[in-house]
């Protein structure tokens, strides 16, 4: 049984490209929230996804967006980078009728923007 | 989201049990209290949660304090592979999960 898969693992950007990074769930999940690390720090929540729809926001500006597919595989989109979005991005999988008791998380893509 | 407090950093000695303690004075009365844990060079990972009365799982124990305003999760018996940062997290529901910086736990072979 997979459990959360991200791509890429690493990446390296300069300021002002874009990226997507992708998701998919753990089988049987339906739930995708995202997560922002930077180094030394806690796992900031960034939003989350279910049905197609992002149902929570965390405190992040608009360049970040995000989509969910109807196989419940997920993107996250980041526009304009800064060198502050350097970090750990984390996908988490759940299922929606469960609550956010038992999160699965991913090992994470690992940007770097220079 | 309820502010929760932990140790920056705590020490054990391998085989010997441990005792992680959380403050979440302002947690509300529907909150879970959810435990997470994330290993050097991995995403977090699942511990346990609980409401009221105290848990149990194959990996640890959650004693939750009568008033709700303090947990401690129990590692019976630490081995290396239980070093990590520990996150205590109180949460509802579908609710986003509020990291803070957790307790780095050390194991003393």
């Amino acid at each position: 049984d997979a459990g959360v898969t991200q791509s890429p693992t690493h990446l390296i950007k300069t300021r002002g490209q874009q990226v997507t990074l992708r998701c998919s769930p753990k089988s049987g999940h339906d739930t995708v929230s995202w997560y922002q690390q930077a180094l030394g720090q806690g796992p900031q929540f960034i939003f989350q996804y279910y049905e197609e729809e992002e149902r929570q926001r965390g405190n992040f500006p608009d360049r970040f967006s995000g989509h969910q597919f109807p196989n419940y595989s997920s993107e996250l989109n980041v526009n304009a980078l800064l060198l502050g979005d350097s970090a750990l991005y984390l996908c988490a999988s759940s299922l929606w009728d469960r609550g956010a008791g038992e999160l699965f998380f991913g090992e994470g893509s690992r940007l770097t923007v220079l | 989201d309820a502010k929760t407090t932990q140790p920056n950093s705590m020490e054990s000695n391998e085989e010997e049990p441990v005792h992680l303690p959380c403050n979440h004075s302002t947690i509300s009365g529907t909150d879970y209290i959810h435990w997470y844990r994330q290993l050097p060079s991995q995403g977090p990972e699942y511990v346990i949660h609980g409401l009221t009365s105290n848990v149990n799982n194959r990996m640890a124990s959650l004693a939750i304090a009568e008033d709700r305003k303090s947990s401690t999760l129990i590692l019976h018996r630490a081995t290396l592979r239980d070093a990590a940062v520990y996150y205590c997290i109180p949460s509802f529901g579908n609710e986003k999960l509020t990291f803070g910086t957790g307790t780095r736990l050390t194991i003393i072979p």
